[in-house]
């Protein structure tokens, strides 16, 4: 079935620096990619979508700046966290929707912490 | 507005016993309803899912029925495994998105 690899599952960073995530579809193209996070005892909120070769759509609240989100290729997707903080620590997941397929498959999600 | 309120967690059980993990939901128009599992260390996976009123979406021997009166799609099974153990979530999709909107997850540990 249609999978998303997501890298890397946890990290731990100093305040003020930046965090990579990446998220890969493996064995199919992924127009679209969903950045969600959650905070502890919350739900998964919806961030941004990305749009490979275009900008990402991010929601309400959602800094762009700090969220950097490149959709550079049809199978990979990068969240960066800039100038990380210790309110910028929780769970971050991606998902992409299969094409041809009315369903979503997500990543295995990254635990950040900022220390 | 969009939203899933999920029973807290974490859930213990021993093994067989049955499971309830209740699932309502706010939502304009009508959506679908989700449950997704996350086993550790793996990525979220659809376990069922319903796409109108009275629907039962069922898989594994988990059932969820959509109940449009209660706004409810509870979470079943009859008889769980140690297998079983990992954190669910209940999830809606409105009719016209692709977004989707999740309860905060519940963490279930099954011991033999």
């Amino acid at each position: 079935g249609a999978v998303v690899s997501q890298h890397p599952s946890r990290v731990i960073c100093k305040s003020g620096t930046s965090v990579k995530i990446e998220c890969r579809s493996l064995d199919f193209q992924a127009t679209t990619m969903f950045w969600y996070r959650q905070f502890p005892k919350q739900s998964l909120m919806l961030m941004a979508t990305s749009n490979e070769g275009s900008k990402a759509t991010y929601e309400q609240g959602v800094e762009k700046d700090k969220f950097l989100i490149n959709h550079a290729s049809l199978t990979l997707s990068t969240l960066t966290v800039t100038s990380a903080h210790p309110e910028d620590s929780s769970f971050y997941i991606c998902s992409a929707r299969v094409p041809r397929v009315l369903g979503y498959t997500f990543g295995s999600g990254t635990r950040l912490t900022v220390v | 507005g969009n939203s899933v309120t999920q029973m807290e967690g974490p859930v213990t059980l021993s093994e067989e016993a049955f499971l309830t993990i209740n699932c309502t939901y706010t939502a304009t128009g009508y959506p679908s309803l989700f449950w997704y599992v996350q086993y550790p260390g793996e990525g979220l996976q659809l376990l069922l899912k319903a796409t109108k009123a009275d629907d039962k979406g069922s898989n594994k021997g988990f059932e969820a029925t959509y109940r449009k009166e209660t706004t409810s799609f509870h979470l079943e099974k009859g008889s769980v495994q140690v297998s079983d153990s990992a954190v669910y979530f209940c999830a809606l999709s409105p009719f016209d998105g692709n977004q989707f909107y999740f309860g905060t997850g519940t963490s279930l540990t099954v011991i033999p």
